[in-house]
């Protein structure tokens, strides 16, 4: 049983371009998360997708990011016109039931992006 | 929100010795506590977790205790190996409602000398 798969592992973009993060969460699972981990630092909470839908983005920056898990295929974080401050480790968890009290949300290897 | 706080940030120890990680926790809504273990490189994976109507948990060589009263959680290690050497996350989360999503502590990076 896979876990959750996420590409590119590694991501150099130059200032302005567009970053596009990939998850597939383990198989079974139909809920997403995307934290984001600056160096020497914990991971925070970006945004929470089912299927076709965001249930809470409260954590995501207004501007430049945006998410999307569609119906088929993998869940994909968006970057637009990327700075510097932009460079992280962005790690994409999934879990089978999202907010119950019984389930557990499992990472993948995470993707790095380093913004020249 | 929720705020969690996460100590030591680092914590060195010889092989065989136990390891202690505390956090404290602000919401007292929060019922859910899991504990990851991350190596250089790779993403968190889950080691053990605690709910809020348990008060201590035992898996091996690791175990994890709550005090909801003091909203503070530990894990402990035992009989450290130099394979545990890694930074190793708390983390909070209300399971139940709408929000699934973890409040992450900043991390204790653990050395076990052989």
């Amino acid at each position: 049983n896979a876990g959750v798969m996420q590409n590119p592992r590694h991501l150099v973009r130059r200032r302005g371009q567009e970053a596009r993060l990939r998850c597939s969460p383990m198989k079974g699972h139909s809920h997403v998360y995307w934290y984001r981990q600056l160096p020497e630092e914990g991971l925070k909470f970006m945004v929470y997708l089912q299927k076709e839908n965001i249930i809470d983005e409260s954590g995501m920056p207004k501007e430049r990011f945006s998410a999307e898990f569609p119906k088929e295929g993998p869940s994909i974080l968006r970057i637009q016109q990327v700075v510097r401050g932009d460079s992280a480790a962005y790690f994409c968890a999934s879990s089978p039931l999202g907010s119950s009290t019984t389930d557990t949300q499992y990472f993948g290897p995470g993707t790095r992006l380093t913004v020249l | 929100g929720e705020n969690v706080e996460q100590h030591p940030s680092t914590l060195s120890v010889q092989e065989g010795d136990s390891a202690v990680i505390k956090c404290t926790y602000s919401d007292s809504a929060s019922n859910y506590f899991p504990w990851y273990k991350q190596e250089l490189g790779k993403g968190p994976q889950l080691i053990i977790d605690i709910r809020s109507n348990v008060g201590e948990k035992k898996d091996q060589r690791i175990a994890v205790t709550l005090n909801k009263t003091a909203k503070h959680f530990s894990l402990h290690i035992t009989e450290t190996q130099p394979e545990d050497s890694a930074v190793y996350f708390c983390a909070a989360s209300i399971r139940g409602g709408s929000q699934g999503n973890l409040i992450f502590g900043k991390g204790t990076k653990l050395s076990v000398k052989p």
